[in-house]
């Protein structure tokens, strides 16, 4: 059983469309970080978030971190071909360590 | 900032050979060095956390006389195949870390056992 809920599993939309992906848990996360992953390539870190209702803007992605810190969404405005990729969100601060439990992933499509 | 390199980046061998994979944090001392794997379209499977000098903890599952990790200084962490078969075949992720925040991945091994 995963400990973060990643959905949809899968999208595929159209250039220009925007999207959401949802990370939901019932556990409490210190923080938590987003990443993107190309085939063959290892996952790039895009955001960390650590406050409670936080939300990051980075170019047309945006971020929120749930006020309780259980979850979190991205959200791209505008989405291009180039931001094709695995999303990955990973949450830290459950045990006394550095692990980081991942979510399952959405594979997202951009279509042109 | 915060670059890791893993060598080799792909490697083919044959069954019953040991495969050695290299992770370095090039700009960065790393508190905590990860081992992941891969699987087509999955997420990320955490094998092992390593930190320099001690013995890595590996995860329920994982071999850890099949899978040897050696973390020899802050910046270097090895993941040793040993023995390797085709059902060991899969993308091999390591991870470096200096907080409880963040990790940075270097860009994978893609290990084929013939």
């Amino acid at each position: 059983t995963q400990l973060l809920e990643q959905s949809p599993q899968f999208l595929s939309i159209q250039e220009g469309e925007n999207l959401t992906v949802y990370c939901n848990s019932s556990s409490v996360f210190s923080s938590l970080q987003w990443y993107r992953q190309e085939p063959g390539e290892g996952p790039v870190l895009l955001v960390t978030v650590v406050t409670g209702g936080e939300v990051k803007k980075l170019k047309r992605l945006t971020f929120q971190f749930g006020d309780a810190r259980k979850d979190s969404s991205l959200h791209i405005t505008a989405a291009q071909p180039g931001d094709t990729g695995l999303y990955l969100c990973a949450g830290g601060g459950i045990s006394n360590d550095y692990k980081l439990s991942f979510g399952a992933g959405t594979t997202v499509t951009v279509r042109a | 900032g915060a670059v890791v390199s893993q060598h080799p980046s792909w490697v083919i061998c044959k069954s019953g050979t040991s495969v050695k994979i290299e992770c370095r944090s090039l700009d960065f001392q790393a508190t905590t060095m990860f081992w992941y794997r891969q699987f087509p379209k999955q997420s990320l499977m955490l094998m092992a956390t390593s930190n320099e000098g001690s013995k890595a903890t590996y995860e329920q599952g994982v071999e850890k006389d099949k899978f040897l990790i050696n973390h020899a200084s802050l910046t270097l962490s090895t993941l040793t195949v040993t023995s390797a078969h085709p059902e060991d075949s899969s993308f091999y992720i390591c991870s470096a870390s200096q907080s409880y925040n963040e990790q940075f991945f270097g860009p994978g091994t893609r290990l084929t056992v013939l």
